[in-house]
């Protein structure tokens, strides 16, 4: 079974400048989660879609961050204008039940 | 809200040793389940270990096992005979029973095994 898809695994960018992670779940599952990981801290959620409607986004910040995933599957994330402070990974998960998690490799962002 | 904390930053350990990673949380379910999760360098999160509330017995997988408190609100891991490759970060989270609910972190554990 193929596990959570990202890309890239590493992006640089100048501050200012927008910049967009694609995300593929394990197929078959339904939900689908953003993650924000901050060096030296745990993952933060950003976003959990059910399908393709949103479930959470309280922790987004929506005037720069957005996030969309078309037909239930894929998801791509969005980040214009970048900010220093969103130096981080992204984290995507998937899961088909209650009380499980698999995640992608993340993808590491540099804004300079 | 629920929170994690994981009180140890950094920890080390001799190859073969045992060493044991803390967790607490808070939260006011009944129904949860609670996960010890390990990042290495490569930065994908690997389950380690899951355990759901209202099972008493505390889980193990092979080398792992933890020591879930409940009314403490305590999930401790445990690995024995530790290895070279299980250096990496050491996450603890928390997962509401009802609804399809995300992951709670705590802050990480990074262990180094010393060969």
């Amino acid at each position: 079974e193929a596990g959570v898809a990202q890309s890239p695994r590493y992006k640089i960018i100048e501050k200012r400048q927008s910049v967009a992670f694609w995300c593929n779940p394990i197929s078959g599952h339904a939900t689908l989660y953003w993650y924000q990981q901050i060096l030296g801290q745990g993952p933060k959620l950003l976003i959990q879609f059910q399908n393709n409607g949103v479930v959470d986004d309280s922790q987004l910040p929506k005037d720069r961050f957005s996030a969309e995933r078309l037909k239930g599957v894929d998801s791509t994330l969005k980040i214009q204008p970048a900010k220093l402070e969103d130096s981080a990974v992204y984290l995507c998960a998937s899961s088909l039940r209650w009380g499980e998690a698999f995640f992608g490799q993340g993808t590491r962002l540099t804004v300079v | 809200a629920q929170t994690v904390t994981q009180s140890q930053p950094e920890m080390s350990v001799q190859e073969a040793e045992t060493v044991t990673l803390s967790c607490t949380y808070d939260t006011s379910e009944n129904n949860y389940y609670l996960f010890w999760y390990k990042q290495p360098p490569s930065r994908q999160m690997i389950l380690v270990i899951r355990q759901e509330a209202y099972k008493q017995q505390n889980a193990t997988e092979n080398r792992f096992s933890v020591n879930f408190q409940k009314a403490a609100k305590s999930f401790s891991l445990k690995i024995s005979d530790s290895q070279l490759g299980d250096t990496a970060m050491y996450f603890c989270a928390f997962m509401k029973h009802s609804g399809n609910t995300p992951l709670v972190f705590g802050k990480g554990t990074r262990l180094s095994v010393i060969a």
